[in-house]
């Protein structure tokens, strides 16, 4: 059972950094695979972030490049976002997302974390 | 304005069939395999449909998928009230190099 599980401050003060790491079990993240990040602000539809392949290559959203970055540990089976320079609009509930069936597929969900951006 | 396309709000009675459309362009939809997802109420999405009309294993054969051109539609046949949730398509876009997702249509069972 391939499971996904984002960790994280739930609480981050404008113009810092927003982090989070979503640990894989159940599938190798060392496969030929892409890791995704998407966020849902409150009340409001879905955003792709950027992915994360196993070599660590990477896409990102072009509305956020300027201040995304996304790795992979593969020693931890694990991935993680960084955010830099939050504000308000980045208020919202995060879900790592694995693309196992094929590219782009994001057919595995963690549960997804709040992070709310406030002093 | 969302790339892609969807109702805001689709409605219909129990063990009616409903369909969600997804509307886009030769950018996306039109040259790159669609997928839909569902998303119940304090859930997380869960992936429906991919690369157009393929069902994950474990999902429900009422629900099925189509693409014509530069649109995209999902339907669910013999409506259930678990059914009610917020279901968005999601593509690739070319000319924005990106996984764009629909604004998302909310479904109520009447």
């Amino acid at each position: 059972q391939v499971q996904l599980q984002e960790s994280g401050p739930g609480l981050v003060k404008p113009s810092g950094t927003l982090s989070l790491t979503c640990v894989v079990s159940g599938a190798s993240i060392s496969s030929d695979n892409w890791w995704s990040w998407v966020r849902q602000p409150p009340g409001k539809g879905l955003e792709w972030i950027g992915e994360v392949s196993h070599t660590g290559s990477t896409n990102y959203n072009p509305s956020l490049k300027s201040r995304v970055t996304i790795s992979v540990d593969k020693t931890k089976s694990q991935f993680s976002l960084k955010l830099s320079s939050v504000t308000a609009a980045d208020t919202a509930v995060y879900y790592c997302v694995s693309s196992l069936l094929g590219v782009g597929t994001f057919d595995y969900w963690g549960q997804g974390t709040l992070v709310t951006v406030s002093s | 304005q969302p790339v892609l396309t969807q109702p805001p709000s689709v409605s219909a009675a129990p063990r009616q069939r409903v369909t969600i459309s997804c509307s886009g362009s030769s950018s996306n939809i039109g040259n790159n395999a669609i997928n839909w997802y569902q998303q119940l109420p304090g859930k997380a999405p869960k992936l429906l449909i991919y690369y157009n009309d393929l069902l994950p294993s474990g999902v429900s054969d009422r629900f099925s998928g189509s693409k014509s051109g530069t649109s995209a539609s999902l339907a669910i046949s013999g409506l259930q009230s678990e059914d009610e949730a917020d279901y968005y398509c999601a593509t690739w876009d070319a000319s924005l190099n990106c996984w764009m997702f629909g604004g998302g249509t909310k479904l109520t069972v009447l």
